[in-house]
C-alpha cells in the first residue's frame, strides 16, 4: 500500500498549549483517516476525510485534508492531559483494496 | 452491546509452539480485520474477513500465519512454530460497513505476544 509519512515522531507540550500532526504523502489519497491511541490501548476511530480541502471539527479538534489530497493535520487547540496518546492517520490503498495502511502516529505528551 | 473482544490478553510462546488468538467482534459486524502492531510502531494489516470470507491475506507474513472466521462472526488467528519476530500485539478490528473504504474500524483491546 502507500506510505504514509507522519511528523513529529513525538511532541511535548505544556498543558493549554496548542498541537498539531501531520500526515503527507508522495501520491494522491483516496481518504484519509485519523484514530487515536491512549498509552496501553487500542486504536479509537477519531474521523474520516475524502473530500479535497475538507475541514472537520470536534470541538477542540481540527481535522484538515490539503487540496491536493496528499496531506492532511490534526490540530488540538489548548491541550489537556486527557489528549495524551498516539496519533496515527490512515488510508485505503485504492480502489478495490481493504488494507487500511497507518502511519507510524505522532506521541503527545501533556506536561502539567 | 459489548465491544470487540479478544482473547488471549497475554500470551507468551516458547520459539516452535503454535498459539490461537481469538477475536469476538461486534454483534452484526460483517467486516473483519486483523493487525499486528509491533512497540512504537502503527497498526500492521495482515488479513480481512466480509462474513465467513476471506478476501484479502495479503498482508499474513509468512505460511505460518492462518486466519478464519468459519460462521462469520468469531475468529481465529493462528500463528504456527512461532518466531521471536512474531512478538507483538495482534490487533482485531470490526466494521458494521463492508467492501473497501469501510470506513471506522472499532478495535479490539489486542493480544499481546511474547515468543521467549
Amino acid at each position: 500500500g502507500q506510505q504514509v509519512m507522519q511528523i513529529p515522531q513525538y511532541q511535548h507540550v505544556q498543558e493549554g498549549e496548542d498541537f498539531t500532526t501531520y500526515c503527507n504523502s508522495s501520491t494522491t489519497l483516496s481518504n484519509i483517516q485519523w484514530y487515536k491511541q491512549r498509552p496501553g490501548g487500542h486504536p479509537v476511530f477519531l474521523i474520516q476525510l475524502v473530500k479535497s480541502g475538507e475541514v472537520k471539527k470536534q470541538k477542540r479538534l481540527t481535522f484538515q485534508f490539503g487540496e491536493a489530497k496528499k496531506n492532511s493535520s490534526l490540530h488540538i487547540t489548548a491541550t489537556q492531559t486527557t489528549d495524551v496518546g498516539t496519533y496515527f492517520c490512515a488510508e485505503y490503498s485504492g480502489a478495490g483494496s481493504y488494507q487500511l495502511t497507518f502511519g507510524k502516529g505522532t506521541k503527545l505528551s501533556v506536561i502539567p | 452491546g459489548a465491544g470487540v473482544s479478544q482473547s488471549p490478553r497475554y500470551k507468551v510462546a516458547k520459539r516452535g509452539q503454535d498459539v490461537a488468538l481469538r477475536c469476538d467482534p461486534i454483534s452484526g459486524h460483517v467486516s473483519l480485520f486483523w493487525y499486528q502492531q509491533a512497540l512504537g510502531q502503527g497498526p500492521e494489516f495482515l488479513t480481512y474477513f466480509q462474513n465467513e470470507a476471506q478476501l484479502d491475506k495479503s498482508g499474513l507474513p509468512s505460511d505460518r500465519f492462518f486466519a478464519e472466521r468459519p460462521e462469520g462472526s468469531v475468529s481465529t488467528l493462528k500463528i504456527q512454530r512461532t518466531q521471536q519476530e512474531d512478538s507483538a500485539v495482534y490487533l482485531c478490528a470490526s466494521s458494521s460497513r463492508q467492501g473497501p473504504w469501510a470506513y471506522e474500524q472499532y478495535f479490539g483491546p489486542g493480544t499481546r505476544l511474547t515468543v521467549t
